[in-house]
């Protein structure tokens, strides 16, 4: 079974400081997807990563993921209370042939 | 654009009544997902479909059913239901099997 570990499982930051949140495994993934869930609704893709390396940015969030495809992260420079929400992160096996499988999330709060 | 639409959005059933979750998609997807969402478990699959007519287990599918008799629906019962199937469900949709998923808002559901 192929696993996704997420850390920190909770994060709990002032308005305006910056933070990274981790997504890792021990498998090889084709590609990765980071997607933000917000209070009392379905969770909405932010990003897709699919090359080795890759950096993505969306305004204020960086994503990257691992040379070796097996791990990303996800930065927020100058949080706001708009970032609240529980952020997952899915990945697709190798082969294609089974679906997604999502970390547990870390759930975020900014405090303004 | 409606996406993903499930219905009911709020039930209470007693233990051992049965239920029909009911999830719509209006984006001609080929696949179509349940999962449930317990705190600190993330987004666990229930069962899902890769086109109409076809259904596979996922993570957790014990005590449910699926059907999918036309494309845009995806029903998810429960013919029996137990204490430990409160949660919230997810329905979601992709164009591709590791593609982006597109989520309903959820329907949550207590067995009491």
């Amino acid at each position: 079974t192929q696993l996704l570990e997420q850390s920190p499982q909770f994060l709990s930051i002032q308005e305006g400081e910056n933070l990274t949140v981790y997504c890792n495994s021990s498998s090889v993934f084709s590609s990765l997807q980071w997607y933000r869930q917000e209070p009392g609704e379905g969770p909405v893709l932010l990003v897709t990563v699919v090359t080795g390396g890759e950096v993505k940015k969306l305004k204020r969030l960086t994503f990257q993921f691992g040379d070796a495809r097996k791990d990303s992260s996800l930065h927020i420079t100058a949080a706001q209370p708009g970032d609240t929400g529980l952020y997952l992160c899915a990945g697709a096996t190798s082969s294609g042939n089974t679906p997604l499988v999502f970390g547990k999330g870390t759930r975020l709060s900014v405090i303004a | 654009n409606a996406g993903v639409t499930q219905t009911p959005k709020f039930r209470v059933l007693k233990t051992g009544q049965s239920m029909t979750l009911l999830c719509a998609q209006d984006m001609n997807h080929e696949y179509m997902y349940w999962y449930r969402q317990d705190p600190g478990m993330g987004l666990r699959l229930i069962h899902y479909s890769v086109g109409e007519g076809t259904t596979a287990k996922g993570e957790v599918p014990d005590g449910y059913n699926v059907s999918r008799l036309k494309k845009q629906n995806f029903l998810l019962g429960l013919e029996s239901a137990a204490p430990s199937q409160t949660s919230v469900y997810f329905c979601a949709s992709s164009y591709r099997f590791t593609g982006e998923l597109f989520f309903g808002e959820g329907s949550r559901l207590t067995v009491l």
